[in-house]
Order: C-alpha cells, then sequence, then structure tokens
C-alpha cells in the first residue's frame, strides 16, 4: 500500500464548479498535512498546510481526520487559473529536525471555460 | 524568506556521463536541505537530505550521490549515468510552514 494515495483524476470541471479532492496516509504517526500545487513542468509550490480543525484560505477549504487518516481539499468557483495538478503531502514524526515529506502521486485537475 | 538556486535548467547526458547538480539557498542559514526526484508521469521521491554541512543520509539506494561543503550549498553526483537516472530533479529547504523548492534541474539521459 502507499503511503499516501490520491484520485489520479484527471478532474474536468467547469469554471465556477466545486471540486473536491481526497488523500489518504498509512502511516498514524504522521505530524504534518500540506497540500501543493505543480503546475506543468514547474517545482510544486505550497497552498496550504492542513489543520485538525479544518481550515480556509479563500476559495479553498482543507480538511483532515487523523481517526480516518483522511485528508480533504475543496475549491470553490473555480477558475481557469485553477488548472494544475495537486499534491497531497505528509511528513512523519521524527525526533530530529528533517520533516521528510512524503508526496502523493498527485490529481490533476483542469478547469474549462 | 528563503529562495533556492538550481542550475541547470535543463540538461541532456548520454548514459556513462557523471552528473553534478548545484543548489544554493538564500536568505536562512543552517538548513534541513532535501534532493527529490520526480520520474514522468509520477510522484516526488526524496533521495536525499540534509541536516548541516558534511551530514547526508540517503533514502534510496542507487547511484546516485549528494554532499553538503557548505552551509547553503546542496550538490547531487553521479559518476555514471543510466537510463532510469531521468526525471526532474528537486532541491528543497525546510520552512517554518512546509518546503521551498529551487524550480528544478530536468534530466534526460540519452
Amino acid at each position: 500500500r502507499k503511503e499516501v494515495e490520491q484520485d489520479p483524476g484527471p478532474f474536468n470541471v467547469p469554471e465556477g464548479a466545486t471540486v473536491a479532492f481526497n488523500c489518504t496516509y498509512s502511516n498514524s504517526a504522521s505530524q504534518s498535512f500540506f497540500w501543493y500545487r505543480q503546475d506543468c513542468r514547474k517545482e510544486p509550490k505550497l497552498l496550504m498546510s492542513v489543520y485538525s480543525s479544518g481550515n480556509e484560505d479563500g476559495r479553498f477549504t482543507a480538511q483532515l481526520n487523523r481517526a480516518s487518516q483522511y485528508i480533504s481539499l475543496l475549491i470553490r468557483d473555480s477558475k481557469l487559473s485553477d488548472s494544475a495538478t495537486y499534491l497531497c503531502v505528509v511528513t512523519p514524526w521524527t525526533s530530529g529536525s528533517a520533516r521528510q515529506l512524503t508526496f502523493g502521486s498527485g490529481t490533476q485537475l483542469t478547469v474549462l471555460p | 524568506s528563503q529562495t533556492i538556486h538550481q542550475w541547470p535548467a535543463t540538461l541532456v547526458q548520454p548514459v556513462g556521463s557523471p552528473l553534478s547538480l548545484e543548489c544554493t539557498v538564500e536568505g536562512t542559514s543552517n538548513p534541513n536541505l532535501y534532493w527529490y526526484r520526480q520520474a514522468a508521469g509520477r510522484g516526488l521521491q526524496l533521495l536525499f537530505y540534509s541536516v548541516g554541512i558534511g551530514q547526508i543520509s540517503s533514502e534510496v539506494p542507487q547511484n546516485l550521490s549528494a554532499s553538503r561543503p557548505q552551509d547553503r550549498q546542496f550538490i547531487l553526483s553521479s559518476k555514471k549515468l543510466l537510463l532510469s537516472d531521468s526525471g526532474f530533479y528537486l532541491c528543497a529547504c525546510q520552512g517554518d510552514y512546509g518546503y521551498t523548492f529551487g524550480s528544478g534541474t530536468r534530466l534526460t539521459v540519452v
């Protein structure tokens, strides 16, 4: 079983639609959770951190369910510029300062005009 | 905030040739640094990480190596490239809120 699993998509949605991505992780000791965005042939960029209480940043809402080991990202009122691959990222608990990121393989989103 | 410089952006190398990719960081001191590889159509795989000068941890045994000769310099090397080394190589710096990635080097081994 992969450490971080995502539905690869692709998700093709019209502008203005609401779309949700899901992610599950296998390591119950995981400590931190993030969503990254990666445009075609570019480096990943941090979209938002994910907190147990859930958090929102404009049109983006992230949720974490530790009991189910499940993370979600909701995008409301989709824009053409939201088209990208969305990466679910998890870091394990470690005793040192290093925090190795474990990436899901990504969910591809295309927002259509 | 930290800035990561990676070069070159694109590289085409023959099988069996050596490799050296450099990553330098600005805007922070004593950072934790990471090398990731992304093969075509796949997720990012952690290759090496370093918590300080001369300290390297390897996550995946292979024909690549890494070195950290200076606090803000991280180098990825190979003595002889394989076809399977092709991919998108990304250097990352750990921050307080997630990681910052360099713009990456796209390596094609032919």
